[in-house]
């Protein structure tokens, strides 16, 4: 079965920092894939996906995240993160019909002001 | 649109207690999901179903059952809850099958189990 890992539970940075948070997948074939963030008392929304072509993807809010298939990694990245980012991120993988999601642990991103 | 919505938002139950939780959806969408988030562990699927009247097993569906009678409701049963079942429920829904497919969540509901 697929699995996601996400290398970092908790991640605390100052505003202005850069993030790259890690995630990588198990599974050899095509997948698709996604980052969601979830916000302090907010249900999850979709921050970016990839599922085909320029291995770089641009998100919402100034996120992107970049494939490398070769190390079955998908990391999000942000050059400088503000307080608002402070939220739990997760990364995602979907390889079957059906489109069941495979989630990583999540990491927790608290920016400080 | 109010998306996906779930209720209730908080709830407290005794071991052995039963309940269940509504999912509604108003986008016409063919797939329903109900995931449980724990710390540290992400979410993980329970049950989903693929169209009115269908349903099938997750990862973790041991201990809950469900129902879609409805194309808009996904209902997700618990006939004796433990406090292994404390946790929060998420409600997904996304267009088809497809795994190109966004799926849509609901605010999620807080179920402790004493």
């Amino acid at each position: 079965a697929q699995s996601v890992s996400q290398h970092n539970h908790h991640v605390i940075l100052s505003e202005a920092a850069s993030l790259e948070l890690g995630c990588n997948y198990s599974y050899g074939g095509t997948v698709n894939l996604f980052w969601y963030v979830q916000y302090p008392g907010q249900h999850l929304q979709l921050l970016l996906k990839y599922f085909s072509g320029d291995p770089l993807v641009k998100g919402i809010k100034g996120f992107e995240a970049e494939f490398i298939k070769s190390k079955f990694s998908f990391n999000l990245r942000k050059p400088s993160v503000q307080w608002s980012d402070t939220a739990e991120y997760f990364c995602a993988v979907n390889v079957h019909w059906g489109n069941k999601l495979v989630f990583g642990a999540g990491t927790i991103l608290r920016v400080k002001s | 649109n109010a998306g996906v919505t779930q209720t209730p938002k908080f709830r407290v139950l005794k071991t052995g207690q039963s309940m269940t939780l509504l999912c509604a959806q108003d986008m016409n969408h063919e797939y329903m999901y109900w995931y449980r988030q724990d710390p540290g562990m992400g979410l993980r699927l329970i049950h989903y179903s693929v169209g009115e009247g269908t349903t099938a097993k997750g990862e973790v569906p041991d201990g809950y059952n469900v129902s879609r009678l409805k194309k808009q409701n996904f209902l997700l049963g618990l006939e004796s809850a433990a406090p292994s079942q404390t946790s929060v429920y998420f409600c997904a829904s996304s267009e088809s099958g497809s795994s190109y497919n966004e799926q849509f969540f609901g605010p999620g509901t807080r179920l402790t189990v004493l």
